[in-house]
């Protein structure tokens, strides 16, 4: 299995600012991913970030609003910018690991956005 | 696109077997089956998964039909910790990214 930590857990921002969101994995990880988790919704795929490849994104969502950063085997971090009130959901990050690469999800972060 | 169904809901007597469904009638013949569930404010949790046969783990049993086109994750002794949101997943073979649907609401009642 794999241990991840997200932060923040949670934020509360304003309209039109942005917030990265850190992903922190206990052991070296190929596949990363980033989903999204509106409120009494299902989780939605936004990104798969793969170390030493630029980030690939799922229908709707875009890298100028999402960017990701994924500067080695242990870390990723997601910007929501330009944050509007549609963006409150829950963001979490998941690695594939495990011989059938299951994958193990992080907390959450809690994004409410006034 | 999820390529499984689920009944949206459940419940179950505590104490008692729950059996949970899933339909994935589109399934090719080396796509696996994964399972996770998702208690109030966490992040899922892997459960299963299996190809062709049955599996089991400290968690849980899959019983996935002979055509495999279905699967049925069994918790044999259910709690009033198991209430979640069990997902039932089919991944592309390419690329194994876990796309998720709606899932069972399972409740397990005193």
């Amino acid at each position: 299995s794999a241990v991840i930590s997200q932060k923040p857990s949670r934020d509360i921002c304003q309209r039109g600012t942005s917030l990265t969101i850190q992903c922190q994995v206990d052991s070296q990880v190929t596949m990363m991913f980033w989903y999204r988790q509106q409120p009494g919704q299902s989780l939605t795929l936004i990104a798969t970030a793969n170390q030493g490849s630029e980030a690939t994104y799922e229908s709707g969502f875009v890298i100028d609003k999402f960017p990701i950063s994924r500067p080695n085997l242990t870390f990723s971090t997601l910007t929501v910018s330009n944050l509007s009130p549609e963006d409150s959901s829950i963001y979490l990050c998941s690695v594939g690991k495990g011989t059938y690469n299951e994958q193990f999800f992080g907390p959450g972060t809690r994004l409410t956005v006034l | 696109d999820a390529k499984t169904t689920q009944p949206p809901s459940m419940d179950c007597a505590e104490g008692r077997a729950a059996n949970l469904p899933c339909n994935h009638s589109t399934i090719s013949g080396n796509e696996y089956v994964y399972w996770y569930r998702q208690i109030h404010s966490q992040g899922p949790q892997y459960i299963i998964h299996g190809l062709k046969n049955n599996e089991t783990n400290e968690m849980a049993s899959l019983i996935i039909t002979e055509d495999r086109k279905s699967s049925t994750l069994i918790l044999p002794h259910a709690t009033l910790r198991d209430t979640a949101v069990y997902y039932c997943i089919v991944p592309d073979y390419n690329n194994n990214d876990m796309r998720f649907g709606a899932g069972t609401r399972l409740t397990v009642k005193p």
